[in-house]
């Protein structure tokens, strides 16, 4: 089965550049897409097609997918931005999911 | 507005079955690949199934493969999943996504259903 490998947590001060990995073989080779989860909340997309932000979503979300890294940044983060963010991509015809990282924004 | 709406979420015990269902509004179930997810409290996001647009491709993790039935009605605009055999580790929040298409980002979700598996 293919998997994606997330760090659990992450910490980064308020204004700073947060970047969460996510790693799969060949993941370059496939679409990536991210996702926030607040406490107590579905999940919301924030990053598509690796790069593309949906509307809504602020300019300081970003993404790459490269190799064998999809990478979410955060430019200037808030501390609304504290939140579980999971990657996602298809295999085929599966989907697959990361384990998911804590951000923490302190 | 589109809006997912789950509901069907119990507390049952080992073996029993359950009926999960999704009413969409604002969009077309038909136009779009509809996928069940779930999350254990506390834990990740879990793949359990999805159905095509055209309804001819349905697939499922291989944790529920056998167990669990997804499907759906186009005249109510709703998704179903049927669980069968149902374990004390499928005690989730479920979730029903959209998606455009295989290899697609799922770009609406609902807010979640708690099925608890307890004797």
């Amino acid at each position: 089965s293919y998997d994606l490998t997330q760090p659990p947590s992450v910490s980064v001060s308020p204004g700073q550049t947060a970047s969460i990995t996510c790693s799969g073989d060949e993941l370059g080779d496939k679409f990536a897409s991210w996702y926030q989860q607040k406490p107590g909340q579905s999940p919301l997309l924030v990053i598509y097609h690796d790069t593309k932000r949906p509307s809504g979503i602020p300019e300081r979300f970003s993404g790459s997918n490269s190799g064998n890294t999809a990478t979410l940044t955060i430019s200037g983060t808030q501390a609304m931005d504290e939140s579980d963010y999971y990657c996602q991509a298809w295999d085929g015809t599966t989907v697959v999911f990361g384990g998911g990282t804590k951000l923490t924004v302190l | 507005q589109v809006q997912l709406v789950e509901s069907g979420g119990d507390l049952v015990k080992p073996g029993d079955s359950l009926r999960l269902s999704c009413a969409a509004s604002g969009f077309l179930i038909g136009d779009y690949y509809m996928t069940w997810i779930r999350q254990v409290p506390g834990k990740g996001l879990e793949w359990l199934a999805y159905i095509s647009i055209s309804g001819s491709d349905i697939y499922y993790a291989d944790s529920v493969k056998g167990r669990f039935t997804i499907s759906r009605d186009i005249a109510k605009n709703s998704l179903f999943l049927r669980m069968n055999s149902l374990r004390a580790d499928d005690t989730a929040v479920y979730y029903c996504a959209r998606s455009k298409g295989g290899n697609t980002e799922f770009d609406k979700w609902g807010q979640g259903t708690l099925v608890t598996v307890s004797s």
